[in-house]
């Protein structure tokens, strides 16, 4: 099925420890974001993407890299994670008119 | 600096009544605003949007939105509640610069009761 596809789903790590989360479209869409969830506060934009080789920061970057190689992938990679990123990663494509988002990645960082 | 806000945690209603969840917003120019819908262990799911035109906004599953501008809000409305409706609702608006990225308000979790 068509969509935004998220690995993994659950995910345990030490902190100091790096990851990528996997972030996958079909859609042809050229943006591409990720979000995370934390409770009371939303989402927060961690990084957008308006294409392939092109990338920017959004709210709350700091601790995250992204690179966008093809239209189809956006991985997100924490060189070293931190308590403080225990949270829920959703990746979105499309446009203003109408986000896909996958359906998350619970990230606990110990 | 664009920015939206829920002003409610948490909206209960009973089945078969009507809702309203609220979002006020701060934005410069013409507004474009969105509401989202999550369900549990979920990603968000697109409700409905207003860019220009009518003040009210349908959308999704019997939802709409109605943009007031002299009191910069877009409450999402339902005539008639469902208990399948309960989720948590977010308001969003383009980031300043790119209509492409959304900020989203904090969230209203609707729950609604038989």
């Amino acid at each position: 099925n068509a969509g935004v596809t998220q690995t993994p789903k659950f995910q345990v790590l030490k902190t100091g420890q790096s990851m990528t989360l996997q972030c996958a479209q079909d859609m042809n869409h050229e943006y591409m974001s990720w979000y995370r969830q934390d409770p009371g506060m939303g989402l927060r934009l961690i990084h957008y993407s308006v294409g392939a080789g092109i990338t920017d920061q959004g709210e709350v970057p700091n601790g995250y890299n992204v690179s966008r190689s093809t239209t189809e992938d956006f991985p997100l990679r924490l060189l070293s994670a931190a308590p403080s990123q225990t949270s829920v990663y959703f990746c979105a494509s499309g446009s203003v008119y109408g986000y896909t988002f996958g359906s998350g990645t619970r990230l606990t960082v110990v | 600096a664009q920015s939206v806000a829920q002003p409610e945690d948490q909206v209960n209603v009973a089945e078969g009544n009507p809702l309203t969840v609220k979002c006020t917003y701060s934005v410069s120019g013409n507004p474009y605003l969105f509401w989202y819908v999550q369900y549990p262990n979920r990603g968000l799911q697109f409700l409905l949007k207003y860019i220009t035109g009518d003040n009210l906004v349908k959308g999704s599953y019997g939802f709409e939105a109605e943009f007031n501008k002299s009191q910069t809000s877009f409450h999402l409305k339902k005539p008639s509640a469902l208990v399948s409706d309960s989720a948590l609702y977010f308001c969003a608006v383009p980031l300043s610069g790119g209509y492409n990225k959304l900020i989203f308000g904090a969230g209203t979790r609707l729950a609604v009761h038989p």
